[in-house]
């Protein structure tokens, strides 16, 4: 079957660096997506890896070794706003079916 | 605005009154899903639909239908609604095949079975 295990919660500072780590255990891995989640709102999207390695995006990067079966969102220069959930989701196979992880949520404090 | 809607955004109903609720996007995407999100589960999918009238259980499909007539909208259907199905629901909807691009949220429908 598949699993995907986050932390639930974390805590950091403002202006610091955070990484969430996401394990994941799946047959026929498609990619890997990171979602961000504010309370009471809808995800909106933040990353997607399907190959080995560091994806950068602004203040947000995320890596993926597929390997072990692993993944973290890094957080830099954390800023209030920040403060959320994050949620990874693996797809496998061509099914369309994306599974979930509970999210961590992040909460940042001044 | 390319977005995908959601209505109602809140419900409250009975046990076993039939509801519909629904979901609508603008993007021409080929694939849409309903997810089921509750506390400490995170977010589980529903049903899938990769193209009009062709429609997939994800992993918490019961007591649920869907139906994808058009390509733009996809309701999600709960004929005898029970306390269990008590829940924020999502729609959504990709460009791609649903796991290769990334999905666009509908703003969600809280749903509450009495």
């Amino acid at each position: 079957g598949q699993n995907i295990d986050q932390p639930t919660e974390m805590t950091a500072t403002e202006g610091a660096i955070v990484q969430i780590n996401c394990t994941y255990q799946t047959s026929g891995f498609n990619g890997l997506f990171w979602y961000q989640q504010h309370a009471g709102e809808a995800p909106t999207f933040l990353s997607y890896n399907v190959l080995d390695g560091l994806e950068e995006k602004g203040r947000f990067s995320s890596f993926l070794s597929r390997s072990k079966g692993y993944s973290y969102l890094l957080l830099k220069e954390l800023q209030m706003k920040d403060s959320a959930s994050y949620l990874c989701a693996v797809s496998s196979g061509n099914t369309g079916k994306l599974i979930f992880g509970q999210g961590t949520t992040l909460q940042v404090k001044p | 605005e390319a977005q995908v809607t959601q209505n109602p955004r809140y419900l409250i109903t009975v046990t076993g009154k039939k509801l519909t609720v629904t979901c609508s996007q603008n993007m021409n995407h080929e694939y849409m899903s309903w997810y089921r999100q509750d506390p400490g589960l995170g977010l589980r999918q529903i049903y899938y639909s990769m193209n009009v009238e062709v429609t997939d259980k994800g992993d918490v499909p019961e007591g649920y239908k869907v139906s994808r007539k058009e390509k733009r909208n996809f309701p999600l259907i709960l004929e005898s609604p029970s306390p269990n199905q008590t829940s924020l629901y999502f729609c959504a909807s990709s460009s791609g095949q649903g796991y290769n691009s990334p999905l666009h949220f509908g703003n969600g429908t809280r749903l509450t079975v009495t």
